[in-house]
C-alpha cells in the first residue's frame, strides 16, 4: 500500500505572505503510460466536509482561486498557497489516486499567525 | 444544484449493523463512480470503498473488507454502504462522495455526513 507524508503537520502564517505544505509518497504515484501523477488535494474547513482544490497534481478545480498551486512528481509534492487570506485556514489534505488503497496524508493545519 | 445528503448513522453496539444511504440530486448518478469515505473523530481522511457506473465494480480498504458492502440504486438516485460486525474503530463521520470522470479516487462532490458511533 502506499503511504502519504505530509510536512509540516501544522503551519502559521501570517496574512498575504507564502504558505507551503509538502507531501511525499513512499511509492512513485506517476503513470508512465500517460505521465500523469495522481495525486490530490483537499481543503477541510472546521465542521465542514472537504473541498477538492487539485488533482492530476496541478490541474486546479473549477472554482478554486489561483492562488493555490500544487507541483511536483514521483514521489515529491507541493501546495502553495500564494498569497494566504483568512478564509484559507483549514486543514490540508494530499491523496494519491494511483492504486487501491487510496490514501490520504495524514493532514497539515494551517493557522494565521 | 449538485447535492449529496446522508441518512442512517446513529448509536450501534460492537457487532451490530448499520446501513448508510446517500441521496444524490442536481445529476444523474449512473454517470458517476461513487464512493465513501470516513473521518474518525479528530483524525484525517480515510478511503474506505468506491463503487463504478454500470458494471458496478466495487473497491474496498483492508479495514473494512469483507464486513462493509457498498451498493447503488441508480433508478432512486442513491448509494448505500451496509456496514457489519462493526467494531469500535468504525467510529467515524462518513462520507458520500462523488468521483470526478475521468479520475478514479478523486472526489469533487461531498455530503455533509453522517455519525456512526460504535460502542456497548
Amino acid at each position: 500500500d502506499i503511504v502519504m507524508t505530509q510536512s509540516p503537520d501544522s503551519l502559521a502564517v501570517s496574512l498575504g505572505e507564502r504558505a507551503t505544505i509538502n507531501c511525499k509518497s513512499s511509492q512513485s504515484v506517476l503513470y508512465s503510460s500517460n505521465n500523469k501523477n495522481y495525486l490530490a488535494w483537499y481543503q477541510q474547513k472546521p465542521g465542514q466536509p472537504p473541498k477538492l482544490l487539485i488533482y492530476w497534481a496541478s490541474t486546479r478545480e473549477p472554482g478554486v482561486p489561483d492562488r493555490f498551486r500544487g507541483s511536483g512528481s514521483g514521489t515529491d509534492f507541493t501546495l502553495t498557497i500564494g498569497s494566504v487570506q483568512a478564509e484559507d485556514v483549514a486543514v490540508y489534505y494530499c491523496q494519491q489516486y494511483y492504486s487501491v488503497p487510496y490514501a490520504f496524508g495524514q493532514g497539515t493545519n494551517l493557522e494565521i499567525k | 444544484q449538485v447535492q449529496l445528503v446522508e441518512s442512517g448513522g446513529g448509536l450501534v453496539k460492537p457487532g451490530g449493523s448499520l446501513t448508510l444511504s446517500c441521496a444524490a440530486s442536481g445529476f444523474t448518478l449512473s454517470d458517476y463512480y461513487m464512493g465513501w469515505v470516513r473521518q474518525a473523530p479528530g483524525k484525517g481522511l480515510e478511503w474506505i470503498s468506491h463503487i463504478t457506473g454500470s458494471r458496478q465494480t466495487r473497491f474496498y480498504a483492508g479495514s473494512v473488507k469483507g464486513r462493509f458492502t457498498i451498493s447503488r440504486d441508480n433508478a432512486r438516485n442513491s448509494l448505500y454502504l451496509q456496514m457489519d460486525s462493526l467494531r469500535v474503530e468504525d467510529t467515524a463521520v462518513y462520507y458520500c462522495a462523488r468521483v470526478v470522470v475521468g479520475a478514479t479516487g478523486v472526489f469533487d462532490c461531498w455530503g455533509q455526513g453522517t455519525l456512526v458511533t460504535v460502542s456497548s
